[in-house]
């Protein structure tokens, strides 16, 4: 069955270290994005991707990285710069074209990221 | 950037019972979708409905693009039910994300 897969469930990072979160698809989408949802709130985007080797800045995006060198990954890394990292990380991914079929975004289950 | 409020911010509801769910948006989209957050997190997606009418199972989702509103019903609730309705939207001008409103947070009772 086609879907994204996201690991790990839970992390755990000390300060002023940077982890990578894993994204993997295998629906064949062109485009990606890296949510982050706190406590009680709705997702606010880190990162998007439309096409391998491309990626854009969301709303929240200092203190994140990513990369995308093959269509089917969008690694997340989440540098001692973001001061508050402790939260919930979905990644997602579209077909970015519309008007035809029934598209939308399908998302994998998240990471949870903890500070210690 | 277009805004997105969800209606009513919690739901309480007993087992059985009836509810409607608000999506007011500020702009034109090209996609709107309803999700269901479950208590693991795990977003589903229930419905892709930029306009119309669509029904699966017990839940529904209408959308009139032309007043920017769009409303989810759930009909003979189950305790499984229970979990955060998010609406989100994506406007129809290029390349444009996936914008999420704040939820709804619904709890059916027993």
């Amino acid at each position: 069955d086609g879907g994204i897969t996201q690991s790990p469930k839970y992390l755990f990072r000390k300060e002023g270290q940077n982890v990578t979160l894993s994204c993997e698809q295998n629906l064949n989408h062109d485009a990606m994005y890296w949510y982050r949802q706190d406590p009680g709130q709705g997702l606010r985007l880190i990162y998007y991707s439309q096409i391998v080797n491309d990626f854009q800045k969301g709303d929240i995006a200092e203190g994140y990285s990513v990369s995308r060198e093959k269509k089917e990954s969008f690694p997340l890394t989440v540098t001692s710069a973001q001061k508050n990292p402790t939260a919930f990380y979905l990644c997602a991914s579209s077909i970015p074209t519309f008007g035809q079929g029934d598209y939308g975004y399908t998302f994998g289950s998240g990471t949870r990221l903890t500070v210690v | 950037g277009i805004q997105v409020e969800q209606s009513p911010p919690d739901l309480i509801l007993q087992e059985g019972a009836n509810s409607t769910l608000r999506c007011n948006f500020s702009d034109s989209v090209n996609n709107l979708q309803w999700f269901h957050q479950n208590p693991w997190g795990q977003l589903i997606n229930l419905f892709y409905i930029p306009s119309g009418t669509k029904q699966n199972g017990r839940l529904s989702a209408t959308t009139v693009a032309t007043e920017r509103y769009s409303l989810l019903y759930i009909s003979s609730s189950q305790t499984t039910d229970s979990g955060v309705y998010f609406c989100a939207v994506e406007r129809n001008t290029g390349f444009q994300k996936l914008v999420f409103g704040t939820g709804t947070r619904l709890l059916v009772s027993p």
